[in-house]
């Protein structure tokens, strides 16, 4: 089963907004990876938050995450129509060794 | 090394057929991982290998599905007699256990089972 659940399922932008993307998981967790699939296609790992890091940036990425309310969030600033692709946070939890995928959200950025 | 490779990328087969795939992960990786991605969904976690131990199997993986790691290098998922739920994209990562960074996926192998 999956651990996360990212909200919302789908967002819909024009070129040069910001998107944020949430996800939310329910266990103990060591880290939190963001990843982006393009359609069709495998996942390509983006960012990696560990649980005692509040914020990390990326390029234009930047992730926060809060282990108190299990929850973290991705934000993409100044978004392109190349950022178009399907987001998926994943969790390393506590005593396990394999990531966690949540459900996704499908990001459309409109030229 | 130019990242994790997965053959076939498209398998289309008809129910009840034994079908292989195989995985090459990144060399120096000494894990393995496989996952299965149905449509709209994140990807399930299948089984996972350190060098050539496999050390944990997901409840998904039913007895009709082996996965193998001979000498730690590449790996083999192997489903026998599939049905039509066997139908998915199935993605290979693999991931250095000590640098505690993210995994490199493969672009997947497509089965549909007619």
């Amino acid at each position: 089963s999956q651990q996360g659940e990212e909200d919302p399922q789908a967002l819909s932008i024009q070129e040069g907004e910001n998107a944020t993307m949430n996800c939310s998981y329910k266990t103990s967790i060591n880290n939190l990876q963001w990843y982006r699939q393009n359609s069709g296609r495998g996942l390509v790992h983006l960012i990696l938050i560990r649980s005692n890091e509040r914020e990390k940036h990326s390029g234009r990425l930047r992730v926060t995450l809060d282990t108190s309310k299990k929850s973290s969030s991705l934000l993409i600033t100044a978004s392109r129509a190349a950022d178009t692709a399907s987001y998926f946070c994943a969790t390393g939890q506590t005593g396990a060794n394999n990531l966690f995928f949540g459900t996704g959200t499908r990001l459309t950025v409109i030229p | 090394d130019t990242g994790v490779s997965q053959d076939p990328r498209h398998k289309i087969t008809k129910r009840g057929q034994n079908v292989t795939f195989r995985c090459d992960p990144i060399s120096e990786h000494n894990r393995l991982y496989w996952y299965r991605q149905t449509l709209g969904q994140g990807p399930e976690f299948l089984t996972y290998f350190q060098n050539e131990a496999q050390l944990e199997k997901s409840r998904l993986l039913s007895d009709r599905f082996s996965a193998e790691r001979p000498k730690g290098s590449f790996s083999t998922l192997e489903i026998q007699r599939t049905e039509q739920g066997d139908s998915a994209m199935y993605l290979c990562a693999s991931s250095f256990t000590d640098r505690g960074g993210g995994y490199t996926f493969g672009s997947g192998t497509r089965l549909t089972v007619v």
